[in-house]
């Protein structure tokens, strides 16, 4: 079972910051927090990861919280491109006592962005 | 361009027949893997390997086979033992097992 729970969808108007929330109330220390998204139709994107500290890059920013059981991506100007359904994922640091490579995909939230 | 490569797009069968899926990367990555997703659903891991001439199961493996005889290469042949065959099928690859996993743009396969 996916480790994280996310809202099944959310609306966001075009330009204005995407917020996606995500719980992850049982993550261990050893665990990244990684997002993905899936526009219909296409394979999953990596948009980013993090493990306690805040991350961005130029998609995105990651912000997780210091008890590390919460983290929200923010998308900063959202445009209608950037509609899909966006995956929260927690991912072990080390794949040596997991199978390698096993991200546990949940339903995701579906960002709809409106003009 | 550097990227994963799945062919063919789409790809209609009839019962009982075998059917490869073709995935290929020029990222000289060591990591592939191979996931369905179903209509509405999430993704389930088929099949991984870490290395050349090397694989493990995942949640989902029955009525799969894969091979890795080329760093580049893992093809996915979906057999006639499996039951419920027509999905969206990603095949992913990364640096290493601890590395960001990315994925291809996917080959929808109907069985009829």
């Amino acid at each position: 079972d996916a480790k994280t729970t996310q809202p099944t969808s959310m609306d966001c108007a075009e330009g204005r910051a995407a917020n996606l929330p995500c719980n992850h109330s049982t993550i261990s220390g050893n665990e990244y927090v990684y997002w993905y998204r899936q526009i219909h139709s296409q394979g999953p994107q990596y948009i980013i990861h993090g493990l306690k500290n805040n991350e961005t890059n130029e998609m995105a920013s990651l912000i997780i919280t210091e008890d590390r059981k919460s983290s929200t991506l923010i998308l900063p100007h959202a445009t209608l491109r950037d509609t899909a359904v966006y995956y929260c994922i927690v991912r072990p640091r080390s794949m040596i006592y997991n199978q390698g490579g096993k991200l546990i995909f949940g339903q995701g939230t579906e960002l709809s962005v409106k003009p | 361009d550097g990227g994963i490569t799945q062919s063919p797009k789409y790809l209609f069968r009839k019962e009982g027949q075998n059917v490869t899926l073709s995935c290929e990367q020029n990222l000289n990555h060591d990591a592939m893997y191979w996931y369905r997703q179903d209509p509405g659903q999430g993704l389930r891991l088929i099949y991984y390997s870490q290395i050349v001439n090397d694989f493990q199961k995942g949640d989902i493996a029955e009525g799969y086979s894969v091979s890795r005889e080329k760093k580049e290469s893992f093809p996915l042949t979906v057999t006639s033992a499996q039951k419920n065959p027509t999905a969206f099928y990603l095949c992913a690859s990364s640096l290493n097992r601890e590395n960001t996993i990315y994925f291809g743009e996917g080959s929808w396969l109907t069985v009829v």
